[in-house]
């Protein structure tokens, strides 16, 4: 079964603070792939990063980071000093090998006030 | 280069109708995802298609739910004797290749917002 958990329904900060959005996941597959995506208001989800299960290296982009720890089925994104364009819905999503859907959890809506 | 585009972007019927959504994939993307988006059911997988291969319809929920994929590249989805239930957004995505590799990166239109009344 695959299944995609993001506990955090909605967080709200003030510009400039970190923050930190988790995503757990599970599967019994060995060799699988998480995404995660921004909704703006707009609608249309943005791919931000794809990681595989096999590459545990920890990512950095810009003001965006990413945690991806197999040990506690976790893939959870950073983002540094944020700013009021970061307000959107983030999916964090699960794709296992030999299928081709992907498996969103419920999003974080993240509102980032001036 | 132009992105996934969907038409139309919101699209009103009555219950009881048939709709048809058009998704047109980015160019040279061989594999193409339908999903929903609903308030109560989160983002879910309806039907995937790559290249001539039988199409994956197992997330379609009801045999009023059908998708075609003609020559490969437009795809239209098709609600028949749409319920109050169907009113979501209906999201397509296409992929440069099925699996491996950044390749396989899902790629999202922006959406047709579906409301039956």
């Amino acid at each position: 079964a695959q299944k995609v958990t993001q506990a955090q329904t909605e967080i709200s900060v003030v510009e400039k603070e970190d923050v930190t959005l988790d995503c757990v996941y599970e599967t019994r597959d060995t060799t699988y792939y998480l995404f995660w995506y921004k909704q703006p208001p707009s609608g249309e989800l943005v791919f931000l990063i794809r990681r595989n299960s096999f590459d545990e290296q920890n990512e950095i982009s810009g003001r965006y980071s990413w945690n991806f720890q197999k040990s506690t089925s976790s893939f959870n994104f950073t983002i540094t000093a944020s700013q009021v364009v970061d307000s959107a819905v983030y999916f964090c999503a699960l794709r296992n090998t030999g299928f081709q859907k992907l498996v969103f959890g419920t999003g974080t809506r993240l509102l980032v006030s001036p | 280069g132009a992105g996934v585009s969907q038409s139309p972007s919101n699209k009103v019927t009555e219950k009881g109708k048939d709709v048809e959504l058009r998704c047109d994939p980015i160019s040279g993307h061989t594999a193409l995802y339908w999903y929903r988006q609903s308030l109560g059911q989160g983002l879910e997988f309806l039907i995937y298609f790559q290249g001539n291969s039988a199409p994956d319809k197992s997330g379609l929920p009801s045999d009023r739910f059908s998708a075609e994929r003609t020559g490969g590249s437009v795809s239209t989805l098709t609600i028949q004797r749409t319920q109050q239930e169907d009113s979501a957004v209906y999201l397509c995505a296409s992929s440069l290749a099925p699996a491996g590799g950044l390749e396989e990166t899902q790629y999202f239109g922006p959406g047709t917002r579906l409301l039956v009344l």
